[in-house]
């Protein structure tokens, strides 16, 4: 089955504590993305990666943290830097990051500080 | 900078009946506009995509329409069902370069379909 896989499910974090969200995919698609949703906002950008080992931040990069050594792979790292970061982070992917390319999203990680 | 607004912010129907979801956006320079759906807790699922040079996309029982020039998109859902309870998300991706193409959302429309 070809889809986009975030783990864990729901994470919690101390104050103080860095931690990794995990995305995969296996549709063989270039461009991967991570954006944050609170409610009552839409998603925000937070980095995206159009190739392998090159990443740029978005609209709300500060305290995170990404890396793209695969093409499969996105983590997502939240740093003790970001100072309100309990909210729904959603992974996505495109074959590329422009030229009218459909979008794909994983189920969701949500992240609770406590 | 591209806005993306979504009106009704929430919406209620009897079941059966015909609706329209509205989305409009600042800048008409977009290579496509995306419609997904997203259940409560859930990741966003894709309906539908439009492209630039398309006026409408059809899929079961839903259309999605794009009027560029006036920086408007409408998604209609005929028959709806108790099951089509969701919230609705319109994305454009816009052709400027400073963006790479990123996808910017409008903040939803939550759709209840009463039985």
């Amino acid at each position: 089955d070809g889809g986009i896989t975030q783990s864990p499910k729901y994470l919690f974090r101390k104050e103080g504590q860095n931690v990794t969200l995990s995305c995969e995919q296996n549709l063989n698609h270039d461009a991967m993305y991570w954006y944050r949703q609170d409610p009552g906002q839409g998603l925000r950008l937070i980095y995206y990666s159009q190739i392998v080992n090159d990443f740029q931040k978005g609209d709300i990069a500060e305290g995170y943290s990404v890396s793209r050594e695969k093409k499969e792979s996105f983590p997502l790292t939240v740093t003790s830097a970001q100072k309100n970061p309990t909210a729904f982070y959603l992974c996505a992917s495109s074959v590329t990051g422009g030229a009218g390319n459909e979008a794909f999203f994983g189920q969701g990680t949500r992240l609770t500080v406590v | 900078k591209q806005e993306v607004t979504q009106i009704p912010a929430a919406l209620s129907v009897p079941e059966g009946e015909n609706l329209v979801l509205n989305c409009s956006f600042t800048d008409s320079a977009i290579y496509n506009l995306q419609w997904f759906r997203q259940d409560p807790g859930k990741g966003l699922t894709s309906l539908l995509l439009i492209q630039s040079s398309q006026r409408e996309q059809t899929s079961g029982r839903l259309n999605a329409s794009l009027d560029k020039s006036s920086g408007r998109s409408t998604l209609y859902i005929a028959a709806s069902q108790p099951g089509d309870s969701a919230t609705y998300l319109c994305a454009v991706r816009p052709l400027s370069r400073g963006s790479q193409g990123n996808l910017i959302f409008g903040k939803g429309t939550k759709l209840s379909v009463k039985p």
